[in-house]
């Protein structure tokens, strides 16, 4: 079946280092790849998806490159803030069959201190 | 407010008790999706329903059910409960049932279930 492979965590950075969280994935066809965060007490939030091959996501200064080839969906940012400690998951959905579930990476904690 | 509505937020109740917990989806939003977020376990998807209809089973246990009621909210029964039962539940929705890559997914903020 459907699944994602996150590194392990936690990763420690200082403020405005280079992050990157590597996330590959197994699954048939061309699915659709997301990443979420989890703020301390707080649910889920799309930070950012893309929905075929060598599509870029991009928001608040994260991006991911879906690489079929690879079958990647790293995350990376150029300047990791304080306010970007947090858990995040990388995620798929299959875009054929009858199952339209998110299948979710372990998530990888990122901390990040001054 | 993602629009994405559960209740409680909080829950703690004793081992052998019957809980239900309760989600309303994005207005517009047909589909619902119920996961469970353990430390040992991470995100694990439970039931999916559609329209009323469940489309969609996972890692559900026999003493948890589910379903999605006409106003289409959707609610998870959790009975005979475990201590390994405590967890954060999640509910999510979206437009449709199948290929939810270019709509995407809406998250509520979570029922945090303690069973002691």
């Amino acid at each position: 079946g459907d699944s994602v492979t996150q590194m392990e965590g936690p990763v420690t950075l200082s403020e405005e280092a280079f992050l990157t969280i590597n996330c590959t994935y197994t699954a048939t066809g061309y699915p659709s790849l997301f990443w979420y965060v989890q703020y301390p007490g707080e649910g889920l939030q799309l930070l950012l998806k893309a929905t075929k091959a060598d599509d870029k996501g991009s928001n608040k200064g994260f991006e991911a490159t879906y690489r079929k080839e690879t079958t990647s969906f790293h995350l990376e940012k150029g300047s990791v803030q304080v306010s970007d400690s947090a858990v995040y998951f990388c995620a798929l959905t299959p875009n054929t069959g009858t199952a339209s579930k998110l299948t979710f990476g372990t998530g990888t904690r990122l901390q990040v201190t001054l | 407010d993602s629009g994405v509505t559960q209740t409680p937020k909080h829950l703690i109740t004793a081992t052998g008790q019957r809980v239900t917990l309760r989600c309303s989806p994005r207005s517009g939003d047909l589909s619902v999706y119920w996961y469970q977020q353990s430390l040992d376990q991470g995100l694990q998807f439970l039931i999916q329903y559609y329209n009323g209809e469940e489309r969609a089973k996972g890692n559900i246990l026999e003493r948890f059910s589910a379903q999605q009621f006409p106003d289409l909210h959707s609610e998870l029964n959790l009975s005979s409960l475990e201590l390994g039962d405590s967890a954060l539940y999640f509910c999510a929705s979206s437009v449709g049932p199948l290929r939810q890559g270019r709509y995407g997914y809406t998250f509520g903020s979570g029922t945090r279930l303690t069973v002691v």
